[in-house]
């Protein structure tokens, strides 16, 4: 089955304590990017790869780090967290970033306290 | 530099009545607009999208979208609104001159009322 993978679904944490999500998709899409959704703001991004080690700043980056290693992995890094990155987390790949359908994971929900 | 906006954060209709969401976008280049769904606790789908090609999209469900170029416009409609209609919908655009970011909206929550 077609689909991106997130881990941890859930994750509180305190301020401070590095943690990684990961994100992982199984249809050799170059394109992948992850996002914030905080109420009335609607989505925004975080970062984007548009392949293997190539990776580019979205529109919200400060306060997280990425890396594209592999084709289908693209994780998340917060070094280190602060209540203020308390949000909903999506990632997310296509073939490319322009013109086709984006994949999205089921979401992790992080709290930092 | 391109934007995209929701011009309404809270849509409400009766069952059976038509619906609007109305979108807007600004984009120095040919733009590739995009609506998705996202249903109550879960992730997010694609409802239908525009690359270039016809300007009436059709997309699942009963949805379909026009873009008008000399308005900015991207509204999604839908002639007969379901209860399983409630969610939370997102106009997005992107294009080859944004260094590939993709913008979304801020997102219209459609209520359905019985």
């Amino acid at each position: 089955e077609a689909q991106v993978t997130q881990n941890p679904r859930y994750l509180i944490t305190v301020t401070g304590k590095k943690l990684t999500v990961t994100c992982s998709q199984n249809m050799n899409h170059e394109y992948m990017s992850w996002y914030r959704q905080d109420p009335g703001l609607g989505l925004r991004q975080i970062y984007y790869s548009m392949n293997v080690e190539v990776t580019d700043k979205g529109d919200v980056p400060e306060g997280y780090k990425v890396s594209r290693k592999e084709k289908r992995n693209f994780p998340l890094i917060l070094e280190s967290p602060s209540p203020n990155q308390t949000s909903l987390y999506f990632c997310a790949s296509s073939w490319t970033g322009q013109t086709d359908t984006q994949y999205f994971g089921p979401g992790t929900r992080l709290t930092v306290l | 530099a391109q934007s995209v906006t929701q011009l309404d954060s809270h849509v409400s209709v009766s069952e059976g009545t038509p619906v609007l969401l109305r979108c807007n976008y600004s984009s120095s280049y040919s733009p590739s607009l995009f609506w998705y769904v996202q249903h109550p606790n879960k992730g997010l789908q694609l409802l239908l999208k525009y690359t270039s090609a016809a300007t009436l999209v059709k997309g699942i469900n009963g949805f379909e979208a026009e873009f008008k170029k000399s308005e900015t416009s991207f509204h999604l409609t839908k002639p007969s609104a379901h209860m399983s209609d409630a969610a939370e919908y997102f106009c997005v655009v992107t294009s080859y001159s944004s260094a590939s970011k993709i913008i979304f909206g801020s997102g219209t929550r459609l209520s359905i009322r019985p």
